[in-house]
């Protein structure tokens, strides 16, 4: 298994742009989230899903949108990129609310 | 929202010695997640547990419920074990609101 993959694992944009942050999953995992990690913030909940057809928004989704058609991808749209998004950016998925979460190696995102 | 709270903050040790990382929470909970991350790398789970003690290798996690606290053990700690950890609760009754500790950095010296 390759467990959680995410993809780009680096990726510089200018302010205004679109991009989407990938992210799959080959465990069957019903649950997926994405996370954002920043210096003295810790990581924060931007969207997740309960399972493909259902989301919802986490603690900071101004600026992101999400979608789940298949139970293995969720990928994170940033609509028009800001300085402030600059972050690392976490995929996880497990299998229920209280289960072990797998993460995904993260995606360094600057945004000038 | 569940308030997390970790100590210390930052933490340095001698190879060899005994480690206790310490997390305390405001809300009630069912479960209660242990993460290292290293340098660079990526977030890995340790533990998830909701009551009593889990040990894996030299690593020991407890947790009490009443007392909405857990620790972290690291015994005969080793540079490899030079990480973030991060504790996470669930922040609500519906999972992904995950709610995380800021770390704690830890640097065991040679």
């Amino acid at each position: 298994n390759a467990g959680v993959t995410q993809t780009p694992k680096f990726q510089v944009l200018k302010t205004g742009q679109s991009m989407t942050l990938q992210c799959a999953q080959d465990m069957n995992h019903e649950y997926m989230s994405w996370y954002r990690q920043d210096p003295g913030m810790g990581l924060r909940l931007i969207h997740y899903s309960v399972g493909a057809g259902i989301t919802d928004q986490g603690e900071v989704p101004n600026g992101y949108n999400v979608s789940r058609s298949t139970t293995e991808d969720f990928p994170l749209r940033l609509l028009s990129a800001a300085p402030s998004q600059t972050s690392v950016y976490f995929c996880a998925s497990c299998r229920g609310t209280y289960n072990e979460q797998f993460f995904g190696p993260g995606t360094r995102l600057t945004v000038l | 929202k569940n308030e997390v709270e970790q100590s210390p903050q930052n933490l340095t040790a001698q190879e060899g010695e005994f480690i206790t990382i310490n997390c305390s929470y405001s809300v009630g909970i069912s479960a209660l997640h242990w993460l290292q991350q290293h340098p660079g790398g990526g977030i890995v789970s340790l533990f998830m547990l909701s009551s009593g003690k889990k040990k894996h290798g030299r690593l020991i996690a407890t947790i009490n419920i009443q007392e909405k606290h857990s620790s972290l053990h690291i015994t005969a700690s080793h540079p490899r074990d030079s990480a973030v950890y991060i504790c996470a609760v669930p922040g609500g009754t519906s999972y992904g609101k995950l709610t995380f500790g800021q770390g704690t950095i830890l640097t065991v010296h040679p």
